[in-house]
């Protein structure tokens, strides 16, 4: 199994759309978890953190499952600016608290 | 603040030319980090450093050499390279105890012919 392993997309939405992706990651002792946001040529940026009990940050949910070692991430009324590809990370790899393990990413594309 | 730095943005080099790739923050972090991120890879950490003067490797460290020598700096060397090293390069950056963000510079876009 991947350490991280992402949606291989690409998805193609409708603006105002909701979208969903998901995320499994291998390591169980892995303690923080992330959704990173990459614009094309850019870096990546922390999008949000996610949390244990869910969270919401706007239009965008995070939502954590450590029994089946599952993260996702909902994206409500997509907007065009929402287009980018978008990182699943996971923390802790062989117990480091400080190396990130990234996904592939998933890249979205919102359409007008 | 500047954040995180890269130099330079982008470089061709032929094979088996040496460079170095610098990275500077501002932001007095612990931790430093260079990846590389290839189409349909991800980002691959290469090497990393807990602390001044400490390295590490990370996960695709063979060909790369780094060095930090001052909090501030992680230089990422290429002693003969290769075109299996054409990437995009990343430093990030982590302040200790904190929530693991990592922050990321703009990337070096480096092709190998």
């Amino acid at each position: 199994r991947k350490e991280v392993e992402q949606d291989p997309g690409p998805f193609n939405v409708p603006e105002g759309a909701t979208v969903a992706f998901n995320c499994t990651y291998s390591n169980s002792a892995s303690q923080s978890f992330f959704w990173y946001r990459q614009d094309c040529r850019k870096e990546p940026k922390l999008l949000m953190s996610v949390y244990s009990s869910g969270n919401e940050d706007g239009r965008f949910t995070a939502q954590l499952n450590r029994a089946s070692q599952y993260i996702s991430l909902l994206i409500r009324d997509s907007k065009l600016s929402d287009s980018a590809t978008y990182l699943c990370v996971v923390n802790g790899r062989g117990g480091s608290n400080y190396k990130l393990t990234f996904g592939k990413g998933t890249l979205l594309t919102v359409n007008p | 603040n500047a954040g995180v730095t890269q130099t330079p943005k982008f470089r061709v080099l032929k094979t088996g030319q040496s460079m170095t790739l610098l990275c500077a923050q501002d932001m007095n972090h612990e931790y430093m980090y260079w990846y590389r991120q290839d189409p349909g890879m991800g980002l691959r950490l290469i090497h990393y450093s807990v602390g001044e003067g400490t390295t590490a490797k990370g996960e695709v460290p063979d060909g790369y050499n780094v060095s930090r020598l001052k909090k501030q700096n992680f230089l990422l060397g290429l002693e003969s390279a290769a075109p299996s090293q054409t990437s995009v390069y990343f430093c990030a950056s982590i302040a200790s105890g904190a929530s693991y963000e990592q922050y990321f510079g703009p990337g070096t876009r480096l092709t190998v012919t």
